[in-house]
């Protein structure tokens, strides 16, 4: 089955610098790769998402690259910001299949120091 | 995006007690819903997949007899935690697709923190 494994585990970066979380997974046949941000007790949130047929997306501060020979996509955030303190998990998963479960990384803690 | 609730938000019980959460996709319906649970620090894990109108899926290590899922409708899922213990105490979450099997992305609900006495 997939694994999907994330790195670092935690992550603090001064406020205005970029911070960048990486993920790998096993399974070339994933091809669909979001990112969650969790805060404190509430709920997975889901930031962006890459579908393999791209190699990258851009949301404002977000974007996700995304390598398919080397099995590994990265989230950059830049200009971080205090609000963008919380838990992020990448998964990997399939495109057009609502009923297959998502895989997750074990998730980055990223602290945004102001 | 869609929205997913749960209830209740929290819940305390006694050992060996039952307790029941449901969770409800509120303006799209889902063929599938998934049910996790997230240890404090630590990932998600999944523990069931539960489909409308049929037994769910649980993954290895999850004990159907203990955690009763029933998807009796395209909105709603519920998870029956059977005669809890103090180790069963943890953060559920579940999650849901809207738009059915040919889409992809989850929503999650805001989550059931369970405290076991």
């Amino acid at each position: 089955g997939e694994n999907v494994e994330q790195h670092p585990s935690t992550l603090s970066v001064q406020e205005g610098d970029s911070a960048v979380i990486k993920c790998t997974y096993s399974d070339s046949a994933s091809n669909y790769f979001p990112w969650y941000k969790q805060e404190l007790g509430k709920r997975p949130q889901l930031i962006i998402d890459i579908r393999s047929n791209v190699g990258e997306k851009k949301d404002q501060r977000i974007a996700v690259t995304l390598n398919k020979t080397a099995k590994h996509f990265s989230l950059h955030i830049t200009e971080t910001q205090p609000e963008d303190s919380a838990v992020y998990f990448c998964a990997a998963g399939l495109r057009n299949s609502g009923n297959t479960p998502l895989v997750f990384g074990k998730g980055t803690r990223l602290s945004v120091i102001a | 995006g869609a929205v997913v609730s749960q209830h209740p938000s929290r819940v305390i019980c006694k050992s060996g007690t039952s307790v029941k959460i449901e969770c409800r996709s509120l303006d799209f319906q889902a063929t599938t819903m998934f049910w996790y649970r997230q240890f404090p620090k630590q990932s998600l894990m999944l523990m069931a997949t539960s489909n409308e109108g049929s037994k769910a899926t649980y993954e290895q290590g999850v004990e159907k007899d203990k955690f009763l899922i029933n998807h009796a409708s395209l909105t709603l899922s519920t998870l029956t935690v059977t005669s809890a213990h103090p180790e069963d105490s943890s953060f559920y979450i579940c999650s849901a697709v809207a738009g059915g099997s040919k889409q992809e992305t989850q929503y999650f609900g805001p989550g059931t923190r369970l405290l076991v006495l």
